[in-house]
């Protein structure tokens, strides 16, 4: 079953550590999201990538946090210097292409943890 | 910009009756597309049904359907015969065509279901 996967599904940092998740979207999709879902809220948008490219990325936070997906691999998104505000569950959707305004497939998630 | 509301953090339905989750949305586009994801305590997102603007019919998917009424902007969620298996979170989506298509989440309405 080749569904989006994510990993890790749990990770714990310190403060001032980096946190890296990976998403692998399902097979032959080139198009990720990236969302946070914070305790007891919805999911937010984060940032949007085709491969090697960058779409839309109006729900990055502006400082510590970047995300890429290569041509080969998974996306990444990347959180430097953790605080605790970022303890949250990230979610990694993904779909065909473009104007592909069907279903997102979303992967299971990694959560979080800023000690 | 477009904006999602769900007026109702918690609801609670006996096993076997009927329930109805509220959504309301906001969007100047004409072409968009209407969602209903569960979030069980897994925490991954099922979708449950989806609705093209476009489309007068409301959707229908075994036991769930959606009353959509496109001039007031409503988007509800009928649950028939409710089943255990049904308590979750339950989100409301929309995402519109065109720009980077993202799925804007209300934030949620946790469902209950009493045996």
């Amino acid at each position: 079953n080749a569904g989006v996967m994510q990993n890790p599904r749990h990770l714990v940092r310190r403060r001032g550590q980096e946190a890296r998740l990976r998403c692998s979207p399902m097979k032959g999709h080139s198009h990720v999201y990236w969302y946070r879902q914070l305790p007891e809220e919805g999911l937010k948008f984060m940032v949007y990538l085709q491969k090697e490219n960058i779409i839309d990325e109006s729900g990055m936070p502006k400082e510590r946090f970047s995300a890429e997906f290569p041509k080969e691999g998974p996306s990444i998104l990347r959180i430097q210097q953790v605080v605790r505000g970022d303890s949250a569950a990230y979610f990694c959707a993904s779909q065909a292409g473009w104007q592909d305004t069907g279903e997102l497939f979303f992967g299971e998630g990694s959560r979080l943890t800023v000690l | 910009a477009q904006t999602v509301t769900q007026s109702q953090p918690e609801m609670s339905v006996q096993e076997a009756e009927t329930v109805t989750l509220s959504c309301t949305y906001d969007t100047s586009e004409s072409d968009y597309y209407l969602f209903w994801y569960k979030q069980p305590p897994s925490r991954q997102m099922i979708l449950v049904i989806r609705q093209e603007a476009y489309k007068q019919q409301n959707a229908t998917e075994n036991r769930f359907s959606v009353n959509f009424q496109k001039a007031a902007k409503s988007f509800s969620l009928k649950i028939s015969d409710s089943q255990l298996g049904d308590a979750a979170m339950y989100f409301c989506a929309s995402r519109t065509q065109g720009g980077s298509e993202k799925l804007v989440f209300g934030k949620g309405t946790k469902l209950t279901v009493n045996p």
